[in-house]
């Protein structure tokens, strides 16, 4: 089932810095691609997604970049904070079957201060 | 957007019993989807829901060891079934809103099978 993979498995920044987080897929009908973050002990919480038809999306310190011909998308998160520290998952829909979310594998991202 | 209520939070049963997790849309979905996370990992997706169809399985789960049901559009039930300790996890149920990309996610509910 693992169609959506992401990397790094685990990623540490200072803060300040930009964290970058990479998400490739294989399913070409999969048009829509959202991230989400979640805490220990909590659900995903949506934070950005973007289109199959853009290649950008930004949305404050986080911005998605688009690459449908690599089939590669990734996120960037600027100005880490210590409270970005999660785990983060891209995740991605195509139009049949419903359009179950299918999530990656995750990435864990610590901020140090 | 589309909010559900999901039951128990969390619950703790003995190895061979079964357990029913329950899910409430406060508006009416056309499919409901089911997920499993175990502790530092990623969702899976078990199922999705229509409402007065048979659910359809993903690869690795089967209705017979995780029956869900959808009588009706803001409802769907999982059970697992004889329950081993290699089922402890975390059961989500979700669904997509009115726009494709709105998607909601219920609260889980954490299963300890002792």
């Amino acid at each position: 089932q693992q169609q959506v993979r992401q990397s790094p498995q685990s990623l540490t920044v200072w803060e300040g810095e930009t964290a970058i987080l990479n998400c490739s897929y294989e399913n070409s009908a999969f048009d829509y691609f959202p991230w989400y973050q979640q805490f220990p002990g909590e659900g995903p919480a949506l934070l950005i997604s973007i289109l199959s038809v853009s290649d950008k999306k930004e949305d404050g310190r986080f911005t998605i970049f688009f690459n449908k011909r690599e089939k590669k998308l990734s996120l960037h998160i600027a100005d880490s904070q210590p409270g970005d520290s999660a785990t983060y998952f891209c995740a991605a829909s195509a139009p049949q079957g419903g359009r179950a979310l299918i999530f990656g594998t995750g990435t864990t991202v610590s901020v140090s201060p | 957007s589309v909010l559900l209520y999901q039951k128990p939070n969390r619950d703790i049963c003995q190895s061979g019993t079964s357990l029913k997790i329950q899910c409430v849309a406060d508006s009416q979905v056309v499919s409901m989807f089911w997920y499993q996370q175990f502790q530092e990992q990623s969702l899976m997706l078990m199922a999705t829901a229509n409402e007065g169809s048979e659910a359809t399985y993903e690869s690795g789960f089967t209705k017979d060891k995780f029956p869900i049901s959808r009588p009706n559009l803001t409802f769907s039930t999982l059970t697992v079934n004889n329950a081993r300790p290699g089922d402890s996890s975390i059961y989500f149920c979700s669904c997509a809103g009115q726009g494709d990309s709105d998607y909601t996610f219920g609260s889980g509910t954490r299963l300890l099978v002792i």
